[in-house]
This record gives structure tokens, C-alpha cells and sequence, in this order.
């Protein structure tokens, strides 16, 4: 079964400044998707990245960028210029590919980190 | 607006008493599921459907149960709830087959206790 874990249950950053928040992951799968959720205090599920395994290039939006590491089974989520509004519940997640007939797309969550920016 | 729509936002309830969560959408989505959040253990799938008449149980499926008779409705469903189904609830639903980069769109949650 698949495993994400993140290792930073939480984290500070000043305003405009720049984190990078881990998270590792386990699969036997070659291919699959990787995605950055955010979770702001109303509880909303926000997507922020989706990162396609078979991509090398790593995914980019605006200010956040992730580092996707698929022999270390690695995707950091980068956020550059940080703002008070980047204050949430981050969650990494992993999906196994999904046959064009159909089948389950579980998201596989990892406990996520919490971020907050100060001003 | 495309959304996913959960009703109610908000539940408090008695051990034992029914009730029916409600998750919507309006975007023609064939695949829905939903998605349980406990501090410090993430989001846990309970039951998905990938079509109409069609639901599968996920990882976390006991003592919940789903019908998908309309497209755009996937009810969740406590016959007998109990205080350990008190939890945040989330419903999901994406275009299915791996269609639209397998994006899901959750709907605000549903905040759940069980006294």
C-alpha cells in the first residue's frame, strides 16, 4: 500500500520569505500523480500543484514550485515570497494511476504540516 | 459556478440517531468519494462511486454507507452513528477515468459530533 509522510507536523516562516515544506512517499507504482493541497482556516480543500510522476520537470504556480525527486520518492512544495494568506494546513498526497474505464482515485494524504507566516 | 455543494456544514448529534450528510455537484462528474479528516491522521477515503448505481467501499467504510442514484448526488449516510464517526467530513468529485489531470474538487466540509 502507499504511504505519504510528511515530517513537519509544523513550521514558521516570516512574511516574503521563502520554505520548503517534505514529504516522502512510498510506491511500487512507475507511474502516478503527486498534489499540494492547502487548507486554510475555513477548512476549504485548495488545490495548489499536481506534479505527473513520467514529468521530470518540476511543476510550477506562481510562487510555489515543488521539488520532485522520483528515485527518493521526494516532493517538496517550495513557497517563494510568503504571504499571511500562505497560512494553512498543507497536505501532500499521492494517486495511483487511473485506467480510462474507471476505478478508484483515492487520494492517499499524508498528516500534513502546518504552516503559519508572521508578519 | 462549479462546485462541490456539502450540506449540513455543520452536525451535532446523539449516539445512535440517523443521519444523512449531503454532497452535490454540478460540474457532470462521474466519480465522487468521500473523505474523512482526523487530527494527526490526514484524509482517510470511506466509500467512492464511479458512476451512477456504482460505489465502492475505501479504506475507512464501517459504519457508513453511500447511494448514487442521480448523477450529482452521493448522500453519506450514518444508520447508527457513534462518537468515534465524530470527525470532519469531506466529499470529492473529478471528471473520472483519468480525465482533466485527475483533479478532484472537494466541497467545505462537513464538521461532525457524535455525543
Amino acid at each position: 500500500a502507499q504511504t505519504v509522510t510528511q515530517s513537519q507536523p509544523e513550521m514558521s516562516v516570516q512574511e516574503a520569505e521563502t520554505v520548503t515544506l517534505s514529504c516522502t512517499y512510498d510506491t511500487s507504482e512507475n507511474n502516478y500523480y503527486l498534489f499540494w493541497y492547502k487548507q486554510p482556516p475555513s477548512r476549504q480543500m485548495i488545490l495548489v500543484i499536481r506534479q505527473e510522476a513520467y514529468k521530470q520537470q518540476n511543476a510550477t504556480e506562481n510562487r510555489f514550485s515543488v521539488n520532485f525527486q522520483k528515485a527518493a520518492k521526494s516532493f517538496s512544495l517550495k513557497i517563494s515570497d510568503s504571504q499571511l494568506g500562505d497560512t494553512a494546513m498543507y497536505f501532500c498526497a499521492f494517486m495511483k494511476p487511473v485506467r480510462s474505464q474507471g476505478g478508484s482515485e483515492k487520494l492517499v494524504f499524508g498528516k500534513g504540516t502546518k504552516l503559519t507566516v508572521n508578519p | 459556478e462549479a462546485q462541490v455543494t456539502q450540506n449540513p456544514r455543520y452536525l451535532i448529534t446523539v449516539t445512535g440517531k440517523k443521519l444523512t450528510v449531503t454532497c452535490s455537484q454540478n460540474m457532470n462528474h462521474e466519480y465522487m468519494s468521500w473523505y474523512r479528516q482526523d487530527p494527526g491522521l490526514g484524509l482517510r477515503q470511506i466509500y467512492y462511486s464511479m458512476n451512477v448505481e456504482v460505489t465502492d467501499k475505501g479504506d475507512v467504510p464501517e459504519g457508513y454507507k453511500v447511494s448514487r442514484k442521480e448523477k450529482r448526488n452521493f448522500p453519506l449516510i450514518l444508520e447508527s452513528p457513534s462518537p468515534n464517526q465524530t470527525s470532519l467530513y469531506f466529499c470529492a468529485s473529478s471528471l473520472g477515468g483519468g480525465r482533466a489531470k485527475n483533479i478532484q474538487y472537494f466541497g467545505a466540509g462537513t464538521r461532525l459530533s457524535v455525543l
